[in-house]
């Protein structure tokens, strides 16, 4: 149990295009959702917190007009990066929040997608 | 806010010996802490969490205690294995509905 999918798992785009990544929970309901960002050989930078049917809250320093998030349904967050250019090059995760029973602190990740925009 | 100290950065061991890695939390109201093993290109896997109403949990090989008068709290690997290769990372959070704080990874090598 406690899956967490990702889609893609992979892109390249080129600059100035916008990239929409799918994050799914598929044996649970996730009233919140996170995004995290992980450049190479470096922690886990948490985004954003996701929750469903409300607006996401973004760290300081994330630009909420770049990273789009939208989370419509208790099992689906998606991450759009708009204008994207080389700097937003990483390897984004999200993880959801169990929202039923006792352990709903326990967060579960998906797999990732690398970004490389040209 | 939260800050979450970890260490040793990289710890290389023989396998059949154990590995310990150790981390600190500044937030005394933290009561949730999980430990995530990530693989190369691959998203971090809970593998063992700990909750401030227990000292120690273990799970076949791996253990993890808590010290909440000194806020720290450590993973420990028996009989490491070469697929416990890996970098793990600890977390804290103030429990439920609140974000996860990260130290900075422990990249552990077990040599066969």
């Amino acid at each position: 149990g406690a899956v967490v999918s990702q889609h893609p798992s992979r892109v390249i785009c080129k600059s100035g295009t916008s990239v929409k990544i799918e994050c799914r929970s598929l044996d649970f309901q996730a009233t919140t959702m996170f995004w995290y960002r992980q450049f190479p050989k470096q922690s886990l930078m948490l985004m954003a917190t996701s929750n469903e049917g409300s607006k996401a809250t973004y760290e300081q320093g994330v630009e909420k007009d770049k990273f789009l998030i939208n989370h419509a349904s208790l099992t689906l967050s998606t991450l759009t990066v708009t204008s994207a250019h080389p700097e937003d090059s990483s390897f984004y995760i999200c993880s959801a929040r169990d929202s039923a029973g006792g352990a709903s602190d326990t967060q579960y990740f998906g797999p990732g997608t690398r970004l490389t925009v040209l | 806010g939260e800050n979450v100290e970890q260490h040793p950065s990289t710890l290389s061991v023989q396998e059949g010996d154990s590995a310990v890695i150790k981390c600190t939390y500044s937030d005394s109201a933290s009561n949730y802490f999980p430990w995530y093993k990530q693989e190369l290109g691959k998203g971090p896997q809970l593998i063992i969490d700990i909750r401030s109403n227990v000292g120690e949990k273990k799970d076949q090989r791996i253990a993890v205690t808590l010290n909440k008068t000194a806020k720290h709290f450590s993973l420990h690997i028996t009989e490491t294995q070469p697929e416990d290769s890996a970098v793990y990372f600890c977390a804290a959070s103030k429990g439920a509905g609140n974000m996860l704080t990260f130290g900075g990874g422990t990249r552990l090598m077990v040599k066969p």
